[in-house]
């Protein structure tokens, strides 16, 4: 089983929809959670940490279920700029720095 | 932004060249990586360095040979290597000793082995 696991799409949307990504990681030990977005040809950059208790960002809500080991990232109202491979990123047990990426999720919004 | 710079931003190299990549962050990080990307891959983990230290070699050929002389500056030196090697290869940097720190990723060197 891979440590970091998600669908790997792509999510084809029209502008304004609600798009929900779900990512599911193996090590219970994991302590950190992130979203990370990078564009085609570019360097991942870091979107939203995942907290447990849920967090949001503007159009961008992270929810963390430790009991299932899964994480989902909300995208509403989604935009032409959200066009980007989201990618599920969870710490390696026992060391804060050292992160396990998922191998993303491609999503495509449409006018 | 410039937080984390790579030079070059791409290589084209053969099997029997040497040459090396350059990272350097100005956040006044204490840990660095390198990180492999190949197409359709996720992210690969390569090395990890904290406070200098080498603390994580990710069973890494050693055709790859990185090197760390200060903590604002990592290198990868790079010898014979394989068409196989041809990826994204990706600095980041991140304050170690943080929870739920995150890194900082350099644009990348986008490798091409013939």
């Amino acid at each position: 089983r891979k440590e970091v696991e998600q669908d790997p799409g792509p999510f084809n949307v029209p502008e304004g929809a609600t798009v929900a990504f779900n990512c599911t990681y193996s090590n219970s030990a994991s302590q950190s959670f992130f979203w990370y977005r990078q564009d085609c040809r570019k360097e991942p950059k870091l979107l939203m940490s995942v907290y447990s208790s849920g967090n949001e960002d503007g159009r961008f809500t992270a929810q963390l279920n430790r009991a299932s080991q899964y994480i989902s990232l909300l995208i509403r109202d989604s935009k032409l700029s959200d066009s980007a491979t989201y990618l599920c990123v969870v710490n390696k047990s026992g060391g804060y720095n050292k992160l396990i990426f998922g191998a993303g999720t491609r999503l495509a919004v449409h006018p | 932004e410039t937080g984390v710079t790579q030079t070059p931003r791409h290589l084209v190299m053969g099997m029997t060249n040497k040459k090396s990549l350059k990272c350097e962050q100005h956040l006044g990080h204490n840990a660095m990586y390198w990180y492999k990307q190949s197409a359709k891959k996720p992210l690969e983990l390569m090395f990890v360095y904290n406070f200098k230290e080498q603390t994580e070699n990710n069973s890494v050929p050693s055709r790859f040979s990185p090197e760390c002389p200060n903590s604002s500056h990592l290198f990868l030196h790079l010898h014979t290597l394989q068409p196989e090697d041809s990826a994204l290869y990706l600095c980041a940097s991140s304050q170690e000793g943080v929870t739920q720190e995150t890194q900082y990723f350099g644009p990348g060197t986008r490798l091409l082995v013939l």
